[in-house]
């Protein structure tokens, strides 16, 4: 199956600093998604993103499908941010996503 | 919109035993696919169920089984409880049209003693 691998594992920064989060997947993908999972276990959508680039306030997301990655900015840190960041992909027309192991931040002050 | 609704969001239950599991996709949603998160195995996929169909299944064992109903709601069942069952049950909603944006309930977090 296709597999997912996310970078850094945990990452932690100070209020107001930027960051790069990379997902790598091994085969091509018809759906991306980044999720925020908060620490209730929720996973809030922030991208649908399987190719291009968005942006949705301080947060943007980038994937490049033709060499199997996505890149997740997050600018300005706020405590609020802190959390897992999780990339997920799926292949095709299938619905199930297949998750990486995700990144988790902590932002101080 | 109302969002994806899970029930019960805690569960305890015993070794041996069985748990019924409940979730309610967006309104207009037609496919729920659950998930389970575990710290040592992650987010892994469980099954998927489309009009009533299960439509994709992920590599657990027959203790795990789901269904749907008319109205898109779905549960999944977990019969002869064992402690790896311990876990974050996450189920989500979507289109399902294939490679749809796919939404997440709050999950229900099952405690097996």
């Amino acid at each position: 199956g296709i597999q997912v691998e996310q970078s850094p594992p945990d990452l932690i920064l100070q209020e107001g600093a930027n960051s790069t989060l990379r997902c790598n997947f091994s085969d091509s993908v018809n759906n991306l998604q980044w999720f925020h999972q908060n620490p209730w276990g929720q996973l809030i959508n922030l991208f649908y993103i399987p190719s291009g680039t968005k942006q949705n306030g301080r947060l943007s997301a980038t994937t490049v499908a033709t060499e199997r990655y996505s890149l997740l900015y997050i600018s300005s840190s706020q405590t609020t941010d802190s959390g897992v960041y999780f990339c997920a992909v799926a292949p095709g027309t299938a619905s199930k996503l297949t998750f990486g192991t995700g990144t988790r931040l902590q932002v101080t002050l | 919109k109302a969002g994806v609704t899970q029930t019960p969001r805690y569960l305890i239950k015993t070794r041996g035993q069985q748990v019924t599991l409940s979730c309610s996709p967006i309104s207009g949603h037609r496919s729920v696919s659950w998930y389970q998160q575990t710290p040592g195995q992650g987010l892994q996929f469980l099954f998927e169920y489309f009009s009533e169909t299960q439509r994709n299944k992920g590599n657990f064992p027959g203790r795990f089984s789901g269904r749907q109903f008319s109205n898109s709601r779905s549960e999944m069942n977990v019969s002869t409880l064992e402690l790896g069952d311990s876990a974050l049950y996450l189920c989500a909603s979507s289109l399902g049209r294939g490679a749809d944006t796919q939404y997440f309930g709050p999950g229900t977090r099952l405690t097996v003693l």
